[in-house]
Order: C-alpha cells, then sequence, then structure tokens
C-alpha cells in the first residue's frame, strides 16, 4: 500500500518568512497529488492538483513540484501570512487502486505576527 | 462555485443507533467518498462510489455501509454504532482523475 509521509510534523515561523512543506510516498505509481489546507475542525479545502505527468502548479503564493521518480512533492510558501496558519494535507492517488487518495498526517503550520 | 454539503456539523448518538450521514454534491461529479480523519491515524477511506448505486470498499469499511440512489447524495450508514467510531467524518467529491473537493465535515460523538 502507498504510504504517504509528511515532514515536519509541525512548524512555527515567522511572518514574512518564505517557507518549504516536504511529502515523500513509496510507490511512484501515482495518477496525480494533491496538497490540501485544513483549518481546525473544519473540512479540506484543495490547493492544488499535479498530475503525474507535470512537475509543477502554482496558485498565488503557493508553489508545489512533483518529482515522482524520487517519490517527493514540496509545497512552497512565499512571504508567509498569518492567515497561513493551518494544517497542510499531501494525499496521492495511486494509478493502481482506483479512485481513493492516501493521505499523509499532515505538517502543522503556525505563522506568527 | 464548488459545493459539497454534509447534513450536519456535530452529531451525537447512543451506542446501538443506527446513524445517517448524509453528504450531497452540486457539481455533477461521477465519484464521492467517505474519509474518517482521527488524530494520530489522519484521513481514512471508508467507502466510495463510480456511479449511482455503484460502491467500493475503503480501507476500514468494517461497521459502515453506503447508499447511492441519486448522483448527487451518497449516504454514510452507521448499522449499530460504537464508541469507536466517534470521529469526524468527511465526504469528497470528483471527476474521474480530477481534483477531489470536500464538505465541511460532520462531527460524531458516540456515547
Amino acid at each position: 500500500k502507498q504510504e504517504v509521509t509528511q515532514i515536519p510534523a509541525a512548524l512555527s515561523v515567522p511572518e514574512g518568512e518564505n517557507l518549504v512543506l516536504n511529502c515523500s510516498f513509496t510507490d511512484s505509481a501515482i495518477y496525480n497529488l494533491q496538497w490540501f489546507r485544513q483549518d481546525p475542525g473544519k473540512g479540506l479545502t484543495s490547493l492544488l492538483l499535479i498530475q503525474s505527468s507535470q512537475r509543477e502548479q502554482t496558485s498565488g503564493r503557493l508553489n508545489a513540484s512533483l518529482d515522482k521518480s524520487s517519490g517527493r512533492s514540496t509545497l512552497y510558501i512565499a512571504a508567509s501570512q498569518p492567515g497561513d496558519s493551518a494544517t497542510y494535507l499531501c494525499a496521492v492517488r495511486p494509478s493502481n487502486s482506483g479512485y481513493a487518495l492516501n493521505f499523509g498526517k499532515g505538517t502543522s503550520l503556525l505563522v506568527t505576527p | 462555485d464548488v459545493k459539497v454539503t454534509q447534513s450536519s456539523r456535530y452529531l451525537v448518538k447512543r451506542t446501538g443507533e443506527k446513524v445517517f450521514l448524509e453528504c450531497v454534491q452540486d457539481m455533477d461529479h461521477e465519484n464521492m467518498f467517505w474519509y474518517r480523519q482521527d488524530p494520530g491515524l489522519g484521513l481514512r477511506l471508508i467507502y466510495f462510489s463510480y456511479d449511482v448505486k455503484m460502491k467500493e470498499k475503503g480501507d476500514i469499511p468494517e461497521g459502515y455501509s453506503v447508499s447511492r440512489e441519486k448522483k448527487e447524495r451518497f449516504s454514510l450508514i452507521l448499522e449499530s454504532a460504537s464508541t469507536n467510531q466517534t470521529s469526524m467524518y468527511l465526504c469528497a467529491s470528483s471527476f474521474t482523475g480530477n481534483e477531489q473537493y470536500f464538505g465541511p465535515g460532520t462531527r460524531l460523538t458516540v456515547t
């Protein structure tokens, strides 16, 4: 079964810093990879979707990269703001086991003013 | 705008009760999913459906069943609720190959 790991589990940074969140997965046979944001007690908000044929996706201050062969993805957040404080989840859709996603356990981000 | 709604944000039920959680999406997605989320365990797939009346078991289907009679609606049923089913339940939907959209979640407490 595909295992997804996110490091670090928690991160605290001062406002304005650029930061990188890491995601690794054990099987490179993926269909796509998705990054989500989750606020406490809430559902998941989709941030970026990267198809297996793509290397990166950008949305505003967010940039996600994918290196399928090494089983890694990174989420880069530029000029962090207190409103970015949340848990960030990485999820992969394996290419050989249906439609569902395998999730990492998330990185809890705190951006301090 | 994309919208997935769940019938309740918070629910408290007693052990042994039959519990229905409902999820509705307005995007004409063919795929719908039920996950549960627990501290330290992350999100785990319970069931998913790729078409009306079609369903597939996920990683942890025991104690649950599902129903999809209409394309927009996917129901999760706890046949006889137990305390170990206390959790956050999240519904999602997608077009095949595309991103999944999640609802706000239902926090279920079984006492």
